[in-house]
Formats: structure tokens, sequence, C-alpha cells
């Protein structure tokens, strides 16, 4: 099956800090990528969804100056936490689907955790 | 704009007992729909879909678009059932899929 691969699995950064971390399709290429947050025992919540080439679209209330995405080629695409702040301290998960794949079959990482000193 | 609702955040049965996970869903016109499993530790994902009509680790699932609803069952419930389940729609095309808020199942041994 199709494999998303995000890196780092966990990062600890300072206060006021920026933090990257990717998402890459392994053996497929992800015409659209999806951030989301999952804080502990909470549900999926949609942050942005990325289509390679264009600006992502963000979901109501994330700040889009605060969460860069990027998604320059169709395996990898990227979040950017900037001047991370404790409260951005949370359970960041990618999913990508693919070129001719069903619409709603999405394929996730294993999610990156960000602890924020 | 789409909606998933899965009323229950825990689920708690024997090992033995039948299964089911309750998801309905508001949608205006035909979506899709998938249950997406996480066990412990693990990555979300794809359990089954609604147009695949399939049976998936026991699991089965029934589209009913007069009581808009998708509900996850299976008849016996077993230990290694016990994880976080996620009823999600698409409403096709390039559009997101909407997660519901997730039910954790928990198969009491």
């Amino acid at each position: 099956g199709a494999v998303v691969s995000q890196h780092p699995s966990w990062v600890i950064c300072k206060s006021g800090t920026s933090v990257k971390i990717e998402c890459r399709s392994l053996d497929f290429q992800a015409t659209t990528m999806f951030w989301y947050r999952q804080f502990p025992k909470q549900s999926l919540m949609l942050m942005a969804t990325s289509n390679e080439g264009s600006k992502a679209t963000y979901e109501q209330g994330v700040e889009k100056d605060k969460f860069l995405i990027n998604h320059a080629s169709l395996t990898l695409s990227t979040l950017t936490v900037t001047s991370a702040h404790p409260e951005d301290s949370s359970f960041y998960i990618c999913s990508a689907r693919g070129q001719g794949m069903n619409t709603g079959e999405l394929f996730f990482g294993e999610g990156s955790r960000l602890t924020v000193l | 704009a789409q909606r998933v609702t899965q009323p229950e955040k825990l689920l708690s049965v024997f090992k033995g007992a039948p299964v089911e996970l309750k998801c309905n869903y508001s949608y205006s016109g035909s979506p899709e729909l998938f249950w997406y499993v996480q066990y412990s530790r693990q990555r979300l994902q794809l359990l089954l879909r609604h147009i695949s009509r399939e049976s998936i680790k026991g699991f089965t699932a029934d589209l009913n678009k007069g009581e808009t609803s998708f509900h996850l069952k299976k008849p016996f419930a077993q230990e290694e059932d016990s994880a976080m389940y996620y009823c999600a729609l698409s409403p096709g095309g390039y559009q997101k899929v909407t997660f519901g808020t997730g039910t954790k199942l928990q198969v009491i041994p």
C-alpha cells in the first residue's frame, strides 16, 4: 500500500523558534495533502488542505502566518510552525491523497509530536 | 457544508459481544463514507469504505441514506479490536474529507 512518512517524529524546541515538519509520500504522487492537529484524547482537527503547486487552504481559525504550509512537489509537503509557543505543543499529522486514487481514501503519516518549552 | 457525528466518545464491550459504532452524517449530495481506525501507537488507516461493501476484520458498515447513517458493526468483538474509530465523509472530487470526533472502542477481556 501507499506509504506516507513524516519527519521528525518528535521535536522539542524553545519558545520563539520555528519548527519544520515534513510529510512525504514515498511510493505515490500526492496531489493533495492535509495537515491536522490532534489534541490528547481528542479527534483530528483539520488545519489546512494543500494542493501541489498552489497555496494552501486554511480552515477557519487557523493562522496561516503561524502555520506555513508548502507543497512544492507531488511527494513533499512541509508545515512550519513559526515563532512557536507552548500552546502550539501538539501532535501534528499529515495525510495524502494520490493521483487516480479514490478521493476519500487517505494515507496518513505517523505523526509528529511537537513540544515547545 | 458536510458534517459527521459520532455520538459516543467511548464504547466498552465484553469480548465476544456485538459491537456497533454509530455514525451519522449530513450532506446534501451523495457522499462517499469511510471508516478509519487508529490502533494504539499506530497511524490512522483505512478500515473500510461503503462503496466496496466489504467486510474487513469482521467489520461491516452499511450506508443508510434514509437515516443518513453509516454505522460500523461486528458480531463478536475481539480484544485486538480495541482502538479509536473515525467515521469520515468525502463529497468526492478534490474536496476535503470530513472526520467525526471518533469513538474509542474498548473490548474487555
